[in-house]
């Protein structure tokens, strides 16, 4: 079982429409990371959420720490093709960071 | 200011052979990081070095063993293959809270 559960798994849209992925544990974390990562290259951090119930605003990307610091919530606003990538969430509970196994994510033209 | 960089970018094995990977940090960056990254999943934390020293460890076998040298540069080892070695081996520097990956190697073992 993975310490930081994503879903959906697997993600197809179409360009212009809107989409919602998570990020859940049972596990209190300090802070949670957003990364994506491109076929062929390392993960790019994207946000950094700390305080519970917290939102972040990044252009189209709206990230959100839950009250209770156990899960996250990524929305992206009308989806663009470059969008497309994995999505990964990332935790530091025990000074080791652990990561979800990612949303991969697919915005068709 | 050149990022993270890793060699090589890929590179094929067989089992029972050992492997020798590298990591050039971000300029400044004190602290790296490897990770693996099997298809279809996240990057799993292999370890941790800062000031030529392991700082911290996941849960992997001896088999796994690295080093950083004084430039803050590192290697990743890992002795005698198994197929289920074959993953993205990803590197990362940090300072402080912020980690930057590099492209990874991407290892296949036969």
């Amino acid at each position: 079982t993975q310490l930081l559960e994503q879903s959906p798994q697997f993600l197809s849209i179409q360009e212009g429409e809107n989409l919602t992925v998570y990020c859940n544990s049972s596990s209190v974390f300090s802070s949670l990371q957003w990364y994506r990562q491109e076929p062929g290259e390392g993960p790019v951090l994207l946000v950094t959420v700390v305080t519970g119930g917290e939102v972040k605003k990044l252009k189209r990307l709206t990230f959100q720490f839950g009250d209770a610091r156990k899960d996250s919530s990524l929305h992206i606003t009308a989806a663009q093709p470059g969008d497309t990538g994995l999505y990964l969430c990332a935790g530091d509970p025990d000074n080791d960071m652990r990561f979800g196994a990612g949303t991969r994510l697919t915005v068709k033209p | 200011d050149a990022g993270v960089t890793q060699s090589p970018t890929h590179l094929i094995k067989t089992r029972g052979q050992q492997v020798t990977l590298r990591c050039s940090p971000k300029s400044g960056h004190d602290t790296v990081s490897w990770y693996q990254q099997a298809l279809g999943q996240g990057p799993q934390f292999i370890f941790q070095y800062y000031e030529e020293e392991e700082r911290q460890r996941g849960n992997f076998p001896d088999r796994f063993s690295g080093h950083q040298f004084p430039n803050y540069s590192s290697e990743l080892n890992v002795n005698a293959l198994l197929l289920g070695d074959s993953a993205l081996y990803l590197c990362a520097s940090s300072l402080g809270a912020e980690q930057f990956f590099g492209p990874g190697t991407r290892l296949t073992v036969l």
